[in-house]
């Protein structure tokens, strides 16, 4: 079974649209996060989420907006997409005060044209 | 803001030779990851170490914290073709959890 897993693993859309992207944990995990990779590799925290209450919200854009329906599920939505929204992003989890492991998805290649 | 800069960006090298690489912060971590990229997938955790002067070893590779904890290395004893892959020191923030990542060390062990 999938630990971490997001759908969809790659998206292409024009500028201007608005796309999702979507995480799922099966760990039970009580946090998620959203990191974003750009070309050079560097990966950056964007957002957390713990038991559905935002904790973290790194200088993003408005456009970005994570909702986190429960526990287990923490979606990402773009509007208005622009050249540089261009990356891989990555959904990972953990269970707070518990461990210090993160446990990442495979990631979303988000190319905007 | 905390910076980690972390050395060589590049290194390639032959299988079986050994190999070090380095993380500087500009700030003292709060505790010190490393996590291993493969291409396609996302990071995975190695190790984390909290105390200055503290050594882990991971088989072939040694961790090492620097004593004022703003410095750490990996060393890997006789790389393998499947030790390539990025390599990312981290801080983790205990208080919120949050995780400042290095700028990487591209690793490939040439067979």
């Amino acid at each position: 079974d999938t630990a971490v897993s997001q759908t969809p693993k790659y998206l292409v859309t024009q500028m201007g649209n608005d796309k999702s992207i979507k995480c799922e944990q099966n760990l039970g995990h009580d946090t998620m996060y959203w990191y974003k990779q750009d070309s050079k590799k560097f990966l950056k925290i964007m957002f957390s989420y713990n038991n559905k209450e935002l904790i973290i919200n790194e200088t993003v854009p408005n456009r970005f907006s994570p909702k986190s329906p429960d526990k287990a599920h923490l979606n990402l939505h773009i509007n208005s997409l622009e050249l540089g929204d261009s990356a891989v992003y990555f959904c990972a989890s953990s269970q707070r005060s518990k461990t210090d492991t993160q446990y990442f998805g495979p990631g979303t290649r988000l190319t905007v044209l | 803001t905390q910076l980690l800069e972390q050395s060589p960006q590049f290194l390639s090298i032959q299988e079986g030779e050994n190999l070090t690489v380095y993380c500087n912060s500009s700030s003292v971590f709060s505790s010190l990851q490393w996590y291993r990229q493969e291409p396609g997938e996302g990071p995975v955790l190695l190790v984390t170490v909290v105390t200055g002067g503290e050594v882990k070893k991971l088989k072939r590779l040694t961790f090492q914290f620097g004593d004022a904890r703003k410095d750490s290395s990996l060393h890997i004893t006789a790389a393998q073709p499947g030790d390539t892959g990025l390599y990312l020191c981290a801080d983790l923030n205990f208080g919120n959890e949050k995780l400042t990542f290095g700028t990487g060390t591209r690793l490939t062990i040439i067979p």
